[in-house]
Formats: structure tokens, sequence, C-alpha cells
């Protein structure tokens, strides 16, 4: 069963504009969240970070918003550019340390 | 720097057949992982370690077994090869906290099981 879930396998934004990939879990017990980028043929890299103590956590153009009550995160690029196309996976965690990851969205960024 | 260096990057093995999945770090990391992707199920973690000479399984531990006998080295080891582990295989390593900095992935290994 699927606790860490992305429900948009695609998205494709402007260049220049805001993109929004988002996520869901079931697991109320998650205190970590992660989003990681991935390109073909490459290991996922990691992006940026939050806990359950935060609701928001910004590094440059990437910003992560968690609701926990909803049990919802998102990820706000902005503005987007051609090489922000990538997969972006989402990841929870109960420890900090051994991550669900949910099935990535595939975002392309249109020049 | 290397970071997270796997080896080999594909393999097709015979159902049946035996292989041994290597993964090594140079960044001192204590934590090392083995992930599994497959299409639509996102990341999968099959066993990781918490230090040399420890394993402890994940979500998805049965048919493979490991090994971290140096803390720079991770093995992943199956004993007969089915369809089912037809995969794209990634180790994975990070500090104590992974939540502070996440895994540092390596590159991947695709594995075809005929």
């Amino acid at each position: 069963d699927q606790q860490v879930k992305q429900n948009s396998p695609s998205l494709s934004v402007q260049e220049g504009r805001i993109s929004i990939l988002n996520c869901d879990y079931t697991n109320s017990m998650f205190d970590y969240f992660l989003w990681y980028k991935k390109y073909p043929a490459e290991g996922p890299t990691f992006l940026i970070s939050i806990s359950s103590i935060k609701d928001k956590n910004e590094d440059g153009r990437f910003t992560v918003f968690l609701n926990k009550s909803a049990k919802h995160l998102s990820l706000h690029i902005v503005p987007s550019q051609p090489g922000d196309s990538a997969v972006y996976f989402c990841a929870a965690s109960f420890t900090g340390n051994q991550f669900y990851f949910g099935t990535g969205t595939s975002l392309t960024v249109i020049p | 720097n290397a970071g997270v260096t796997q080896t080999p990057k594909f393999r097709v093995l015979k159902t049946g057949q035996s292989m041994t999945l290597l993964c090594a770090q140079d960044m001192n990391h204590e934590y090392m992982y083995w992930y599994r992707q497959d299409p639509g199920m996102g990341l999968r973690l099959i066993h990781y370690s918490v230090g040399e000479g420890t394993t402890a399984k994940g979500e998805v531990p049965d048919g493979y077994n490991v090994s971290r006998l140096k803390k720079q080295n991770f093995l992943l080891g199956l004993e007969s090869a089915a369809p089912s582990q037809t995969s794209v295989y990634f180790c994975a390593s990070s500090y104590r906290v992974a939540a502070n900095y996440g895994y540092t992935f390596g590159s991947g290994t695709r594995l075809t099981v005929v």
C-alpha cells in the first residue's frame, strides 16, 4: 500500500512561471519530508527538506510547504527554468533515515 | 569526489543465476541503503545498514541478502534471480540523520532477469 502518493504523473509549465508539485501521505506519524530531483540515467539528487515542526522551508527558487492536518506537502519552483525538467520525488520518514518515496511527477518546463 | 559508485551499471541474468551488486561511498557516511525502482511504484527500500557490520530489512527484502563488512561498501546479493527482480537498483548513503541533508544516491544498476 503506497504511503506516499504523487497523483500527478506529469506537469508542463512555461519557462518563468511557477511549478507546483504535490504530494500526499497517509501516515500521520511521518515527521520528516524530502524532495528529490531525478534526470534520466542518473540517481535522484536531494533538493530540499522539511520537518513537521515547520510549515515552510525555502532554498533559492525552491520552497516546500507542509500541511500536516491535510497530510499534504507541495514543492514550488519559481521561476521555472528548462533545466528544472526532470522527475521529482517526494519522500517521508518516521525516523529521519528510512524514507518512503512517492511514484514521482515528471516536470517539463517549456522554453 | 566520486560520491556513491555502483557496479555494474547494467546486467542481464538468467532465472536462477546469482549476482552481487557493489556499492561504494567515499563520504564516510554511516548509513547505507539499497532501493529498487519499478514503473508506477516509486523507490522501495530493500535493506539498509546503520554501520559497519550491521544490516536490517526494509520494505521489500525477500530474495535479497546484504553485507557491510567495510564502512564504505554495501553489497546486495541475489542468490537465485527471478523475473520479478527485474528493476533499477539504487544505492544511497547518508549521515546519521538523513532528514537534514538527504541521501546521496548512486547512478543505478539496471538489472534484467530473463
